[in-house]
Parts: structure tokens; C-alpha cells; sequence
């Protein structure tokens, strides 16, 4: 099975700032990698898929980028709607395994 | 605009049963993978189980294996998850999903199930 190491498990971060979270596979996994963010008490949202693709309807201050096994989420000038917590899924083979999550909380 | 329903969720105890079942309407069922995913109260997601469209192959978990069964019946847009041996860890909301590119485009509300004695 792959497994998919995410990090930070959490961060502090202001509106305004550019924030970072990565995924590392532990095997290639090509760019078969998406990210959710998931609200308290709410269904996970897809924000990218094929590592760099933009879901419809999500900001442009989310970016993905990597191949293989090292993978990045961007998420530049930091809003007030993105304090949430965001998790790594690979859909390279079963099983598909989710990435511990990073929970961004405000400074 | 593409609709997912679960129902069946609820409290059982330890060793019991449950089947839960996702409605699906507003897309061509048949036509996609189906999966379920769970999430334990306080934690991360988990991806729990797959049924192809094409050939109704199923994966599981390894935390589930053995226990669980999704099965599907694309006459009534149904998914379903059978789930037997119920344990404690097992309390979770458990969501169906799917993808039309990759995976996770929609997923349904979700519904809890609680394994108390």
C-alpha cells in the first residue's frame, strides 16, 4: 500500500499569507494526487486533482504542483474562508490512502 | 446537479450489523466507480472501500477487510455497504463518493454510525 506523509500537521498563519503544505508518497505514484479542504461539520471539498488541475469553482490562489512522490499545495494572500483543515489523497492504486491532514489555524 | 444520499447509519453494538446504502441521481451511475469513505470523530479521512463500474471488482481497507462488503445495483442507483463484526474503531462518518475526473469530485452528506454498547 502507499502511504502518504503530509506535513505540517498544523500551522498558524494570517490573512495574507502564503502558505505551503506538502505530500510526500511513498512510492510513485506519477500525478495521481488530489487535495481537499474540509470545514468543521462539513463535507470535504476538492481543490485540485492530477496534482496541478484546478477544480471548477476554486479560487485561483490555490495552486498544486509534483510528480512522482513530492507534491505541494499553495495557497497564496490567505483568506479568512481557508482556515481549515487539508489533506493529500493519492489515486494512483488501491487502496487509496489519504495524507494525515494539515489543520491551518490563525495566528 | 449531481445528488448523493446516504441512509442506514445509527447505533449499534459491538459484533452487530449494519447496511448503508448511497442514492445516487442526476448522473449516469452505471457508468463510475463507487466509494466509500469514513472519518472517526476528531480525526483524518479514510478511505474505506471501491466498486467498479465495469466489472463490480470491489478493494477494501485493510482495517475492514473481511468485514465489509459494497455491493451495487445500478437499476435502483444504489450503493451499499454491508458492514458485519462492528467494532468501536468503526464509529465514523462514513460518506460515498466518487469522481468523474480522478477521484472525489462529489460526495454525499454522510451518515454516522456509532458502535456503543
Amino acid at each position: 500500500d502507499i502511504q502518504m506523509t503530509q506535513s505540517p500537521s498544523a500551522m498558524s498563519a494570517s490573512v495574507g499569507d502564503t502558505v505551503t503544505i506538502t505530500c510526500r508518497a511513498s512510492q510513485g505514484i506519477s500525478n495521481y494526487l488530489a487535495w481537499f479542504q474540509q470545514r468543521p461539520g462539513k463535507v470535504p471539498k476538492r481543490l485540485i486533482y492530477a496534482s496541478s488541475s484546478l477544480q471548477s469553482g476554486v479560487p485561483s490562489r490555490f495552486s498544486g504542483s509534483g510528480s512522482g512522490t513530492e507534491f505541494t499545495l499553495t495557497i497564496s494572500s490567505l483568506q479568512p474562508e481557508d482556515f481549515a483543515t487539508y489533506y493529500c489523497l493519492q489515486y494512483n492504486s488501491y487502496p487509496l490512502t489519504f495524507g494525515g491532514g494539515t489543520k491551518v489555524e490563525i495566528k | 446537479e449531481v445528488q448523493l444520499v446516504e441512509s442506514g447509519g445509527g447505533l449499534v453494538q459491538p459484533g452487530g450489523s449494519l447496511r448503508l446504502s448511497c442514492a445516487a441521481s442526476r448522473f449516469t451511475f452505471s457508468s463510475y466507480a463507487m466509494s466509500w469513505v469514513r472519518q472517526a470523530p476528531g480525526k483524518g479521512l479514510e478511505w474505506v472501500s471501491v466498486i467498479r463500474s465495469s466489472d463490480d471488482t470491489t478493494y477494501y481497507a485493510d482495517s475492514v477487510k473481511g468485514r465489509f462488503t459494497i455491493s451495487r445495483d445500478n437499476s435502483k442507483n444504489t450503493v451499499f455497504l454491508q458492514m458485519n463484526s462492528l467494532r468501536a474503531d468503526d464509529t465514523a462518518v462514513y460518506y460515498c463518493a466518487f469522481g468523474v475526473t480522478g477521484f472525489g469530485d462529489y460526495w454525499g452528506q454522510g451518515t454516522l454510525v456509532t458502535v456503543s454498547s
